[in-house]
């Protein structure tokens, strides 16, 4: 069974930082892309990173792009999302979703990690 | 920077029908994915490449894609289908690799 589960979320001030961690079972990890998908309280979806199986392709949402970092360790399963100079319209539920091995959409998500950003 | 438009709401009798629409210019040249999100839930994906069922998505549920619009289609909707509706494209060009439609309430009167 495919299984992805989120952790690190929490509360942080603006401008702080925070490491998410995605950690996978149930499928080759290492054969697929990979990618953070967000929703602020109330709202809509919205994709935020993708990285390649080998790490060689990565992408950011612009409202991302420099502050988030995201890697993965195939050797242990795990994604990441390195998350700096956080804003308050940072807040939202982070999932982790897994891409379809014909690529361009999340065959599997986690249950998300929430990620408040307040003073 | 590619724009997909839902409608905010659908309603309809336990049953009945249901469509809900996505919009987007020359959505029909690109492949159209549909997730469904019930309250509290992670999303699910209920269509992929316009049309496909994963394996554990009942028949009642197709899509089809033409034109500027793609369309999510439950036939014989039951009350458990009651849930938010959301398309995706692929979309290199974008500022959003992944475009999400704004999402679709649905509510099983």
């Amino acid at each position: 069974e495919v299984q992805l589960v989120e952790s690190g979320g929490g509360l942080v001030k603006p401008g702080g930082s925070l490491r998410l961690s995605c950690a996978a079972s149930g499928f080759s990890f290492s054969s697929h892309n990979m990618n953070w998908v967000r929703q602020a309280p109330g709202k809509g979806l919205e994709w935020v990173s993708s990285i390649s199986t080998s790490s060689r392709y990565i992408n950011y949402a612009g409202s991302v792009k420099g502050r988030f970092t995201i890697s993965r360790d195939n050797a242990k399963n795990s994604l990441f999302l390195q998350m700096n100079s956080l804003r308050a319209d940072d807040t939202a539920v982070y999932y982790c979703a897994r891409e379809g091995t014909s690529g361009s959409y999340a065959d599997y998500w986690g249950q998300g990690t929430l990620v408040t950003v307040s003073s | 920077s590619y724009v997909l438009t839902q409608p905010p709401s659908v309603s309809v009798a336990p049953g009945k029908t249901a469509r809900i629409s996505c919009g987007g210019t020359n959505i029909g040249t690109k492949t159209v994915h549909w997730y469904q999100q019930k309250p509290g839930r992670a999303p699910a994906l209920v269509i992929h490449f316009d049309s496909d069922r994963p394996s554990a998505i009942p028949e009642r549920f197709s899509g089809s894609n033409s034109g500027n619009t793609a369309t999510l289609t439950i036939s014989r909707v039951e009350a458990g289908d009651e849930a938010d509706y959301y398309c995706q494209v692929w979309d290199r060009s974008s500022d959003h690799q992944w475009v999400f439609g704004g999402g679709t309430k649905l509510t099983v009167l």
